[in-house]
């Protein structure tokens, strides 16, 4: 099925410790994102990019990198965990007709230990 | 940059009645978007209805109906004949334009916990 796909589904880290959270998208859609949403909360926008090779900050980029190389995948990289980034993480893409919502991933439950 | 408050942690509804969740929200910008989005325990987000400002007439999506009031920033969301399958997380979404890269992003509050009684 079309969609955006995440992985994996739940990890734990050491704090310190570094991964690569994956997300890949087959809609052929531009535009993709980066969010988490932390505890009782909404999701806050880490990271954006509006094609390949075009990345840029969202509201909480520290702690975070990110690369886009293909139009389909968008990782999101974590260098030296930190317990407050234990969250949940989403992924979302989305075309370039205006008001076409975002398609999210099932996300990504971090624990940092 | 927007704001939105859902003052409603939690809400309670019995099966086939109706039910409506609050949102207030506030933006500088005269057009923009508005969209409630559901999180099931699944964890998946998925949209339920949006609204452009610009439209006076309010939105519709089958048992889902939006109140719009645009001058009091105010955008609540109505639940009809509610589902054991509506039980969930409601969360009020302004749409914030990302003005440089010609995309944008949610402005999300913190959500009302729906619960359907049988």
């Amino acid at each position: 099925n079309a969609g955006v796909t995440q992985t994996p589904k739940f990890r734990i880290l050491k704090i310190g410790q570094s991964m690569t959270l994956q997300c890949t998208q087959d809609m052929n859609h531009n535009y993709m994102y980066w969010y988490r949403q932390d505890p009782g909360m909404g999701l806050k926008l880490i990271y954006y990019s509006v094609g390949a090779g075009i990345t840029d900050k969202g509201e909480v980029p520290n702690g975070y990198n990110v690369s886009r190389s293909t139009t389909e995948d968008f990782p999101l990289r974590l260098e030296l965990a930190a317990p407050s980034q234990t969250s949940v993480y989403f992924c979302a893409s989305s075309s370039t007709t205006t008001w076409w919502p975002q398609h999210f991933g099932d996300g990504t439950r971090l624990s940092i230990l | 940059a927007q704001t939105v408050t859902q003052s409603q942690p939690e809400m309670s509804v019995q099966e086939a009645e109706t039910v409506t969740l609050s949102c207030t929200y506030d933006t500088s910008e005269s057009d923009y978007y508005l969209f409630w989005y559901k999180q099931p325990p699944s964890r998946q987000m998925i949209l339920v209805i949006r609204q452009e400002a610009y439209k006076q007439q309010n939105a519709t999506e089958n048992r889902f109906s939006v109140n719009f009031q645009k001058a009091a920033k105010s955008f609540s969301l109505k639940i009809s004949d509610s589902q054991l399958g509506d039980a969930a997380m409601y969360f009020c979404a302004p749409r914030e334009d990302l003005t440089t890269s010609g995309t944008y992003k949610y402005i999300f509050g913190t959500g009302t916990r729906l619960k359907v009684l049988a």
